[in-house]
């Protein structure tokens, strides 16, 4: 049974630091993983999706990586801003048509002013 | 403007009191499921739909119902509810789950039974 653990649960930085958020995951027959940003209340909002044959994804500030052989995937984020504060989650999607997601329980992340 | 939309985005109800809670997406998705969060628990798949009249548990099914009838809507039904079944939930949608589309959420229902 899949298996997705992110850590750590919660992570404070001071403005304009570069970090990264940590994904695992314990079956590495993945079809693809996604990452989530959740504000309090809020749905999840989706970031970045990387294809099993991918290595890494890029959206702006944000750039996730994926090593199926390890089952480890990171979300780096560049010059990370108050705005950025969210909690962050990811998901990873089995092989096959029908395999669901499987979330991990997010990383909490704030950053100060 | 693509969305998926849940309604009510609050409720409160008290024990044994059927509920619905609706969700459309105007994606033409073929995928819906329903999640619920809870503290320390994190996201739990609660019924999923692959396509119309497809519905299939999850994780966490017991004292839900759901049906899609239409492809755009896929509700979540609780016909006793009860105050373990206090949460948020969550719909969410992709167009197929087979595809490499990514999965859409709605803004989410926090229901509190009493």
């Amino acid at each position: 049974k899949q298996e997705v653990t992110q850590i750590p649960a919660a992570l404070s930085v001071p403005e304009g630091e570069n970090l990264v958020l940590n994904c695992s995951f314990t079956d590495s027959a993945i079809y693809n993983l996604q990452w989530f940003r959740q504000d309090p209340g809020k749905g999840l909002t989706s970031l970045l999706l990387i294809q099993s044959s991918q290595r890494e994804q890029t959206s702006g500030r944000l750039n996730a990586s994926l090593d199926k052989s390890s089952g480890r995937s990171t979300l780096y984020i560049a010059a990370s801003q108050p705005g950025d504060s969210a909690t962050y989650l990811c998901a990873v999607k089995g092989e096959g048509g029908s395999e669901k997601l499987v979330f991990g329980k997010g990383t909490k992340l704030t950053v100060n002013p | 403007e693509a969305q998926v939309t849940q309604n009510p985005r609050y409720l409160i109800t008290v024990t044994g009191k059927k509920l619905t809670v609706t969700c459309s997406q105007n994606m033409n998705h073929e995928y819906m499921s329903w999640y619920r969060q809870d503290p320390g628990l994190g996201l739990r798949q609660i019924y999923y739909s692959m396509n119309v009249e497809v519905t299939d548990k999850g994780d966490v099914p017991e004292g839900y119902k759901v049906s899609r009838k239409e492809k755009r809507n896929f509700p979540l039904i609780l016909e006793s509810p009860s105050p373990n079944q206090t949460s948020l939930y969550f719909c969410a949608s992709s167009l197929g789950l087979s595809e490499t589309g990514e999965l859409f959420f709605g803004e989410g229902s926090r229901l509190t039974v009493l």
